[in-house]
């Protein structure tokens, strides 16, 4: 079983809409969440941390579920620059490596 | 800079020569990362390093790749004898502490011919 497990899409949304992303891990230790986003041919870059109780940045809303071991990412009013793979990924606190999912990938269309 | 820095960008070797990819941390980062990343592919662990600590060689693929760390700063990442299945972005990443939010750097592609 993969430690990371995400919906590899793809999701085509229209600007302005509504769009969520599920992941699930399957270390119950796990102790770090994170959302990153790939653009083509680049570095993944941070999104956001993901905190037990939920946490907002912006048009962003991560949510966090240890009982289901659950992780999703809202976006809010997608924008063309949302345009992405987005990347969930758990560190199970040893530290020893990041464990990251396929990557979701988005397309916000005009 | 501030980040995470890579050199070279991009390197293209002929199959059986050996490459050395460099990875200069953000100052004061104590855990480095390296994945590798193979086109429409995710994200390979192969090694980590925290303070010193003996590193986490779990995801080296053969016993051609082999990283270094001086100082606890600049790891560089040496691939011996490299193949065509070598081919692929490195990617280094640091963090403040183990299990803290990872920076990359922009990698460099690797490409076998």
């Amino acid at each position: 079983r993969k430690e990371v497990e995400q919906d590899p899409g793809p999701f085509n949304v229209p600007e302005g809409a509504t769009v969520a992303f599920n992941c699930t891990y399957s270390n119950s230790a796990s102790q770090s969440f994170f959302w990153y986003r790939q653009d083509c041919r680049k570095e993944p870059k941070l999104l956001m941390s993901v905190y037990s109780s939920g946490n907002e940045d912006g048009r962003f809303t991560a949510q966090l579920n240890r009982a289901s071991q659950y992780i999703s990412l809202l976006i809010r009013d997608s924008k063309l620059s949302d345009s992405a793979t987005y990347l969930c990924v758990v560190n199970p606190f040893t530290g020893n490596q990041f464990y990251f999912g396929t990557g979701t990938s988005l397309t916000v269309i005009p | 800079g501030a980040g995470v820095s890579q050199s070279p960008s991009n390197k293209v070797t002929e199959k059986g020569k050996d490459v050395e990819l460099r990875c200069d941390p953000i100052s004061g980062h104590t855990a480095l990362y390296w994945y590798r990343q193979s086109l429409g592919q995710g994200l390979e662990f192969l090694i980590y390093f925290q303070g010193n600590s003996a590193p986490d060689k779990s995801g080296l693929p053969s016993d051609r790749f082999s990283a270094e760390r001086t100082g606890g700063s600049v790891s560089t990442l040496t691939i011996q004898r490299t193949q065509q299945e070598d081919s692929a972005v490195y990617l280094c990443a640091s963090s403040l502490e183990p299990a803290t939010e990872a920076f990359f750097g922009q990698g460099t592609r690797l490409t076998v011919v």
